[in-house]
């Protein structure tokens, strides 16, 4: 079966930073994506990666390893308003999403 | 970007009712999605779409039906209601087969 896991839930405090995991098992790869959620709302797309490698944008950088199946989610200098849920999905080789149950990402003061 | 939008933000039906969530987007040729979010579990896809009159089941049919009679608009049906369909619903559109999705604001259906 196909299996996206990432931790239940992390905290952090504001101005440091922290990695968010996750790790795969999907038949076929086309891509993996990150998306933030904040509570009661939609998902927001924040990256994608689809060669092995570090994507950096601001703040946040993802990562990918499709060897090990392993990508991570990198937040710099938190915020406050980091506090979400922060979803992983890949996408499998009939292009249709697989979703992560998601991480609660809670930035303590 | 994309611009998708559900007709509802907050629904509450009755149990057995026949249920409508709408969801538009403003761009042509789009690919569209409708997922159910519970806690605890990922993303479900229930239905999606890639043309007008196309539908494909995804992961958790039943109980459920779409429609997709205008390009820019994907319907989500649920044929008698029922509370284990209390959940947030979420469409989203893609511009492309490996792009990322663009989502609409959700519907918590609540099913009493």
């Amino acid at each position: 079966g196909q299996n996206i896991d990432q931790p239940t839930e992390m905290t952090a405090t504001e101005g440091a930073i922290v990695q968010i995991n996750c790790t795969y098992q999907t038949s076929g790869f086309n891509g993996l994506f990150w998306y933030q959620q904040h509570a009661g709302e939609a998902p927001t797309f924040l990256s994608y990666n689809v060669l092995d490698g570090l994507e950096e944008k601001g703040r946040f950088s993802s990562f990918l390893s499709r060897s090990k199946g392993y990508s991570y989610l990198l937040l710099k200098e938190l915020q406050m308003k980091d506090s979400a849920s922060y979803l992983c999905a890949v996408m499998d080789s009939n292009y249709q999403l697989i979703w992560g149950a998601g991480t609660k990402l809670i930035i303590k003061p | 970007d994309v611009k998708v939008t559900q007709s509802s933000r907050y629904l509450v039906k009755r149990t057995g009712e026949k249920v409508f969530l709408e969801c538009v987007q403003d761009m042509d040729h789009e690919n569209m999605f409708w997922y159910r979010q519970d806690p605890g579990l990922g993303l479900r896809l229930i239905y999606f779409s890639y043309d007008v009159k196309m539908k494909e089941k995804g992961d958790i049919p039943e109980g459920y039906s779409v429609s997709r009679e205008k390009k820019e608009r994907f319907s989500l049906i649920l044929e008698s209601a029922s509370t284990n369909q209390t959940s947030m619903y979420l469409c989203a559109g893609t511009t492309g087969m490996n792009t990322e999705a663009f989502f609409g604001q959700g519907t918590r259906l609540t099913v009493v």
